[in-house]
Formats: C-alpha cells, structure tokens, sequence
C-alpha cells in the first residue's frame, strides 16, 4: 500500500493566487521529506530538500521565496506556492526517505499533485 | 553533459518480449541505484533498488549494475502490457544523511497484445 500521500492530487486556480500541498509520510517517520517538479514527458528535477525543524534546502535556480517550504511535523510537509502564475503549472511530487537500518535507505514517493493555473 | 544519460524512447514491444533498458553516468562516487516506474500520471514507484556493482533479481525484474563501465540496466523478462510505463533510472551517492536522487529522462515502455 501508499507509503507517502499527497493533497490535493490536482488543483486549478487562478493566476496571482496561493496554492498548498501537503505531503505525508504514513506508518513512519520522515525527518528528511524532497519535492520534485516534473513538466509532461520530462523527468523528475529536484527543487528542495524538507527538513523537519530547519529551513528547507533549495537547489539552484528555485526561488525560496516563491516556493515555501514548511516541514510542521515527522510526518507532514508542505509546499506553498506563492503567486502562481501559468509557467508553475507542473506535475508536483513528494518523497520520503524510509531508513533500512544501515546507511542506505529507500526513497517512496508520494502520487503526485497536478497543479494547473490559468 | 548530463550526470545520468538514459534514452527517452518510446521503445514498442510485442508482448512476452524480453526489454532492456539502459542508463550510462558520468560521477563515479554513485554508489546506489534504482529503478523506478512511473504510470502516467502517477507518482514513481521503486522496482529495484541495488547497492555498488551486481545482479539483482525480482521475479520478471533483473538489474544490473557495472560500475567499471558506469552502466545499469534493467531487464523484464515475459512482458505484460501492463508493463507499459516510463521507467526512470535513479542514482545517489553516500554523503551523510539522506541521499539526493539524480533521475535519468526516463524510458517510455509500450508493450502491445
């Protein structure tokens, strides 16, 4: 079964406006959470790194600013985005790393959330 | 040049064909590699995962792993149509902590009846 949910698994809105999306980890904890954006018919590109009581990671190029990050609890991260405007629609999913219990560990990733704005 | 090369496709099978797909890298501390499927619209889901040079294998699911010629691969024996999907080759190396995923563009597998 799902190991990490997402919500909403798709929303459309309106240029200018906030988006939320949440990410969990179910039946485990997740101190370490990652966002990836991946357009139609590319792969998947890292844009942050979540971390449960720190600020979050970004790689180069992503806007801290418009994508806000927010690691509340062991289980929960989200991504705000700020201001969307059309070039943000995108396809947004989450991971979690699940420790194996050596130094390796295992990445499930959540279903994804469809982001659409007009 | 990009760390993780994999070839887009579309690769079209008969299905019960045998289908390799491939990804060569270029970063020689990759220590870790996966195979993941993605259906369309839907989150990648972990196939395979193997650490350093080998074979692994998991029912129709065989992957390998060359590390001197920075070449994996992964092969489905039997192929089902419901094998179609795109399958993404990952790879990370040991730095501390939890690893960062380098994807490949992704194999798109369309295997017809």
């Amino acid at each position: 079964g799902a190991v990490v949910s997402q919500h909403p698994s798709w929303v459309i809105c309106k240029s200018g406006t906030s988006v939320k999306i949440e990410c969990r980890s179910l039946d485990f904890q997740a101190t370490t959470m990652f966002w990836y954006r991946q357009f139609p018919k590319q792969s998947l590109m890292l844009m942050a790194t979540s971390n449960e009581g720190s600020k979050a990671t970004y790689e180069q190029g992503v806007e801290k600013d418009k994508f806000l990050i927010n690691h509340a609890s062991l289980t929960l991260s989200t991504l705000t985005v700020t201001s969307a405007h059309p070039e943000d629609s995108s396809f947004y999913i989450c991971s979690a790393p699940r420790a194996s219990g050596s130094d390796t560990d295992t990445q499930y990733f959540g279903p994804g959330t469809r982001l659409t704005v007009l | 040049q990009k760390e993780v090369e994999q070839d887009p496709g579309p690769l079209s099978v008969p299905e019960g064909a045998i289908v390799s797909l491939n990804c060569t890298y270029s970063n020689s501390a990759f220590q870790y590699f996966m195979w993941y499927r993605q259906y369309s619209r839907k989150g990648p889901e972990l196939l395979m995962y193997t650490y350093s040079s080998g074979n692994k294998e998991d029912g129709r699911f065989t992957a390998q792993v060359d590390k001197s010629s920075k070449y994996i691969s992964l092969f489905i024996r039997d192929s089902q149509p419901s094998d179609s999907a795109t399958y993404l080759c990952a790879m990370s190396r040991h730095s501390g902590g939890y690893n960062k995923l380098i994807f490949g563009a992704g194999t798109r597998l369309a295997v017809h009846p």
